[in-house]
């Protein structure tokens, strides 16, 4: 199993700013996943971010509101740019072993 | 798409047996999985079932897949009162796909 750290576990943001939120994982995975899940909403794939490479990003996600760094095998960002209150929601990583999917505890962002 | 279906919410009292369901349309998923996610936490995978299997236990938790139907069910026998929580089902879109499709999530509350 892989164990997740994201930081922070909150925050509150004021409308017009950016957050950046990161994710350690405590070995190294190729692939790692940012999911969204919106207040009493499933999870929505953000995108995935692979090592070296550009982010792949979902359907209405766009890399100029949700940049994504990935430098090397254990650790990755996500920004939420320019927030709005449409904004706030839980992001969450991922990272898929050879049968399961770990998550970390989420980041619950509140836009005001 | 994969579209997922789940009951929203499901109120047992401490003690008994508790089901939750989910329908899928997408046969072609190879692992399907029961994540819970505690208020306020990220979300921990429970079990999961490979597409070939009918029936998973684990301990307290029994998976029932009908791949007929299309029909995953989650049995908690011996309902306790941290059992409450949002409990996702998940999907693996096709065989070599690393992105999950998760229901809406079924909220379980515990009455002592």
């Amino acid at each position: 199993s892989a164990v997740i750290s994201q930081k922070p576990s909150r925050d509150i943001c004021q409308r017009g700013t950016s957050l950046t939120i990161q994710c350690q994982v405590d070995s190294q995975v190729t692939m790692m996943f940012w999911y969204r899940q919106q207040p009493g909403q499933s999870l929505t794939l953000i995108a995935t971010a692979n090592q070296g490479s550009e982010a792949t990003y979902e359907s209405g996600f766009v890399i100029d509101k949700f940049p994504i760094s990935r430098p090397n095998l254990t650790f990755s960002t996500l920004t939420v740019s320019n927030m709005s209150p449409e904004d706030s929601s839980i992001y969450l990583c991922s990272v898929k072993g050879q049968r399961k999917a770990f998550f970390g505890q989420g980041t619950r962002l509140t836009v005001v | 798409g994969e579209d997922v279906e789940q009951s929203l919410f499901l109120s047992v009292r401490e003690g008994d047996s508790s089901v939750i369901n989910c329908t899928y349309t997408d046969s072609s998923s190879t692992y399907l999985y029961w994540y819970k996610q505690e208020p306020g936490a990220g979300l921990q995978l429970l079990t999961y079932i490979f597409s070939n299997m009918d029936m998973k236990q684990d301990q307290r938790l029994t998976v029932l897949l009908n791949k007929k139907d299309k029909h995953l069910s989650l049995r908690i026998a011996d309902t306790q009162t941290g059992d409450s929580a949002i409990y996702f089902c998940a999907f693996q879109e096709g065989a070599g796909s690393y992105q999950l499709t998760f229901g809406k999530g079924t909220k379980l509350s515990v009455i002592p």
